[in-house]
């Protein structure tokens, strides 16, 4: 059965340094892998993707992600943090034997501070 | 930018009573789904459709529950005898296509069971 984890309920981080959340997956074969962020009461926002190819994947407010397959992980990063950048962040994960549902971890609260 | 609208925002209704909730999906996508959050936990999901049928369900999405595509633009998801476990987020997505694509969330409806 495919699984996400995201072993960080919170990350703290200082505006300007740089931030990593992160997440490992199970799945059998190859995953389709996701990024979505959750401000207060808003719906979910896609923000990157892995499909194939480069495992470094990059998207939407500066964010990238590295598929990392040895490790079955793809942590979010960005260079420098933002205030803005605080929100619930969740990892997703969808075999691709499946028609479509996504299955999301827990999610990760990013709290950068001034 | 074209998005995913729901109604209503929130919904307060007695434990045993039938809700509909309501969704508008982007207007040229073919795949439609539901998934529902609990407050304070992972986002799961329910159901998608395609072409005029489910093509997955979880087993959350038992005979309590239905959906349906009743005209051109809205998808609706049915609870038939809402329980008190049945409180939840409920968000309506929509993607252009199946495979390694994004689905496009909606803000959610906030379904309260009394």
């Amino acid at each position: 059965a495919q699984s996400v984890a995201q072993p960080e309920d919170q990350v703290n981080v200082a505006e300007g340094n740089p931030l990593t959340v992160k997440c490992t997956y199970s799945v059998s074969g190859n995953p389709y892998l996701f990024w979505y962020v959750q401000y207060p009461n808003r719906g979910l926002q896609f923000l990157l993707k892995y499909i194939t190819g480069d495992n470094l994947v990059k998207g939407s407010y500066g964010f990238e992600a590295e598929f990392n397959k040895s490790q079955t992980s793809f942590h979010l990063k960005k260079p420098s943090a933002l205030v803005s950048d605080s929100a619930l962040y969740f990892c997703a994960v969808r075999e691709r034997s499946s028609a479509s549902k996504i299955i999301f971890g827990s999610g990760t609260r990013l709290s950068i501070r001034p | 930018e074209p998005e995913v609208t729901q109604t209503p925002s929130h919904q307060v209704t007695q434990m045993g009573q039938e809700v509909i909730l309501r969704c508008v999906p982007i207007s040229n996508h073919l795949y439609f789904y539901w998934y529902r959050q609990i407050l304070g936990q992972k986002v799961e999901f329910l159901v998608s459709f395609y072409n005029n049928e489910i093509s997955e369900k979880s087993e959350i999405f038992d005979d309590q529950f239905s959906v349906e595509r009743p005209d051109g633009s809205n998808f609706t998801l049915k609870i038939r005898s809402t329980k008190l476990e049945d409180s939840a987020m409920y968000f309506c997505a929509s993607s252009g296509h199946r495979g390694g694509h994004e689905q496009f969330f909606g803000p959610g409806t906030r379904l309260t069971v009394l």
